[in-house]
């Protein structure tokens, strides 16, 4: 089946803990991309891929970091949460930017 | 500056009736536009987009938008609205760089 994987789906920690959400499709994608969502502000991008090494900032980039070794995973990195970092993520892909997405069904964190 | 608007935070119809969510976006030159929707504690799902040719788009479980350039407008419809319609639905504008930046969101809600 064809789908985009994330883990956890939710977490609960403390500011300044290191944290990781996996992301992982299985459709050979080269297109990935990172979202949060929060009320009334719908979804903004945090980071996106084209490829295998190359990723690039989105909208609101700051407090987070990607990387892109595998075509198929692009993980999220938080090195130091901080609470207004608080809302759902999605992870999403596609064969191009241009084609639809495929979403992920989101991690919920909370950053105490 | 936002791209894509969404000015209508929720819409009510009754079951039968016709269903229209607004967008609006202010992007120069041709964007691609796209259409999701969100059921509770899931991912986005890809409803319909438009890249260039006929102005009427017609996508999944009977909707489909219109393009409008003049009044910079990619409304979705669907003719009669169903209870299982009741969601969350996102315009998304790709300008010419490689981000896709989402309306706030519009939530419809169809009534038995």
């Amino acid at each position: 089946e064809a789908q985009v994987t994330q883990n956890p789906r939710y977490l609960i920690t403390v500011t300044g803990k290191k944290l990781t959400v996996t992301c992982s499709q299985n459709m050979n994608h080269e297109y990935m991309s990172w979202y949060r969502q929060d009320p009334g502000l719908g979804l903004r991008q945090i980071y996106y891929s084209m490829n295998v090494e190359v990723t690039d900032k989105g909208d609101v980039p700051e407090g987070y970091k990607v990387s892109r070794k595998e075509k198929r995973n692009f993980p999220l990195i938080l090195e130091s949460p901080s609470p207004n970092q608080t809302s759902l993520y999605f992870c999403a892909s596609s064969f191009s930017i241009n084609q639809p997405q495929h979403f992920g069904d989101g991690t919920r964190l909370s950053i105490l | 500056a936002q791209s894509v608007a969404q000015p209508e935070d929720q819409v009510n119809v009754a079951e039968g009736n016709p269903l229209t969510v607004k967008c609006t976006y202010s992007v120069s030159g041709n964007p691609y536009l796209f259409w999701y929707v969100q059921y509770p504690n899931r991912g986005l799902q890809f409803l319909l987009k438009y890249i260039t040719g006929d102005n009427l788009v017609k996508g999944s479980y009977g909707f489909e938008a219109e393009f409008n350039k003049s009044q910079t407008s990619f409304h979705l419809k669907k003719p009669s609205a169903l209870v299982s319609d009741s969601a969350l639905y996102f315009c998304a504008v790709r300008p010419f760089d490689y981000k896709l930046s989402f309306g706030a969101g519009t939530t419809v809600t169809v009534r038995a």
